[in-house]
């Protein structure tokens, strides 16, 4: 239940497109998802998150949309760009708990 | 600039060897988890602490083992280590609350041989 699932494992994607990564979770009690970005030889890094109060967030190029009946959200980046070649992992945090939940990662690539 | 140091960045040592990864964090924060994270890139939690003198395992069973002397330190050992052991140790922080991110090391890269 506390699981996180995460698709696709690999994206590859033209320099301008739109890839869309989603998460599926299945305890309704999780009440944060942050998504950290993690380039080769780095550690993950906080990209942007959002609570399930609200069903879409900006940050730039970066959108997570969030649909709380379906117990899923993803992550939209506008205009990728080549710079944007990473690692992507999502996450959730239980209200009761202190710790996140990380999804297994989808490998990135955005070519020029 | 707050933030969160790993050392060394590299290590290859041979079997049988203890070794010690250092981590400490600038940012005054409570909480401090150790991950290991190998090529197909899943991040398991292998232990975590919540303060001084509070050190628990994680979801991944470890042969190593934690310290949290301070609230800044929190190094990891291995007492004797195994070609098994060779992965990515990325540490990380909180500030404990609600809606709190993580801040990651940058990792150490181990490999015994």
């Amino acid at each position: 239940q506390q699981q996180v699932k995460q698709s696709p494992q690999s994206l590859i994607v033209q320099k301008g497109g739109i890839p869309i990564i989603n998460c599926a979770y299945e305890n309704t009690a999780f009440d944060y998802f942050p998504w950290y970005q993690q380039f080769p030889g780095k550690g993950p890094a906080l990209l942007i998150a959002i609570r399930p109060d609200v069903s879409e967030k900006k940050e730039g190029r970066f959108t997570i949309s969030f649909n709380k009946s379906a117990k899923q959200f993803s992550l939209h980046i506008m205009d990728s760009q080549p710079g944007d070649s990473a690692t992507y992992f999502c996450a959730a945090r239980l209200s009761s708990a202190r710790q996140l939940t990380f999804g297994s990662g989808t490998q990135l690539t955005v070519l020029p | 600039e707050a933030d969160i140091y790993q050392t060394p960045r590299y290590l290859v040592i041979g079997t049988g060897k203890k070794i010690t990864l250092e981590c400490s964090q600038t940012m005054g924060h409570d909480k401090m988890y150790w991950y290991q994270q190998d090529p197909g890139m899943e991040l398991h939690l292998i232990h975590y602490s919540y303060g001084v003198n509070s050190t628990e395992k994680g979801d991944l069973s470890s042969e190593s083992t934690v310290s949290r002397i301070r609230t800044e330190h929190f190094p990891l050992t291995l007492e004797s280590a195994r070609p098994s052991h060779t992965s990515q140790y990325l540490c990380a922080s909180s500030p404990g609350g609600t809606g709190d991110g993580y801040t990651f090391g940058s990792g150490t890269r181990l490999t015994v041989v």
